[in-house]
């Protein structure tokens, strides 16, 4: 099956400054990538995905990349505020099947 | 009501007690989930229901039922749980797995096995 790996565990920035959290997956077959944030109390929310024939995609402050021969994507927010401040989880996902795999998520803490 | 509710957000229950965890979701989706998140451990895929019939069974202890009676509803029964089933239940859903990706998570249910 597949297997998922997140890092950092844990990240601090400061307000303004950029963070950058990486995953990678083991399965070639995987074709979609979604990152998920967490606040407090909340269920993961989707915040951006990408699809395996793009290498990067781009919403506001969020991109994500990813580089399908080394099997690795990662999630960038910049310009980051306080309000940024969550678990983030990265997975991966076939084209068959019903299984999303998650790596162990990212606790993000920006510093105002 | 908008997305995936799920209730109650909190539950305390003894190891012999029986309980249940409803999710419902209001997207028009047509498969459902229920995952498992613990401390330090990625999210654990328990059952998933697509059109209403169970798909994926990740060898969950029997002491977890679930029960979907129709593509909007979701169940979790539970019954003699261990201290070690206390975690954060997720519900989530998204569209016929063969076509869509996306998937979008309820609030969770906080369970503490006492």
């Amino acid at each position: 099956g597949e297997n998922v790996e997140q890092h950092p565990s844990t990240l601090s920035v400061q307000e303004g400054d950029s963070a950058v959290i990486k995953c990678t997956y083991s399965d070639s077959a995987s074709n979609y990538f979604p990152w998920y944030k967490q606040e407090l109390g909340k269920g993961p929310q989707l915040i951006i995905d990408i699809r395996s024939n793009v290498g990067e995609k781009k919403d506001q402050r969020i991109a994500v990349t990813l580089n399908k021969t080394a099997k690795h994507f990662s999630l960038h927010i910049t310009e980051t505020q306080p309000e940024d401040s969550a678990v983030y989880f990265c997975a991966a996902r076939q084209n068959t099947g019903n299984q999303f795999y998650f790596g162990t998520g990212t606790s993000l803490t920006v510093i105002p | 009501e908008t997305g995936v509710t799920q209730t109650p957000r909190h539950l305390v229950m003894g190891m012999t007690n029986k309980k249940s965890l409803k999710c419902e979701q209001h997207l028009g989706h047509n498969a459902m989930y229920w995952y498992k998140q613990s401390a330090k451990k990625p999210l654990e895929l328990m059952f998933v229901y697509s059109l209403e019939e169970r798909v994926e069974n990740n060898s969950v202890p029997s002491r977890f039922s679930p029960e979907c009676p129709n593509s909007s509803h979701l169940f979790l029964h539970l019954h003699t749980l261990q201290p070690e089933d206390s975690a954060l239940y997720l519900c989530a859903s998204s569209q016929a797995p063969q076509s869509s990706y996306e998937q979008y998570f309820g609030p969770g249910t906080r369970l503490t096995v006492t």
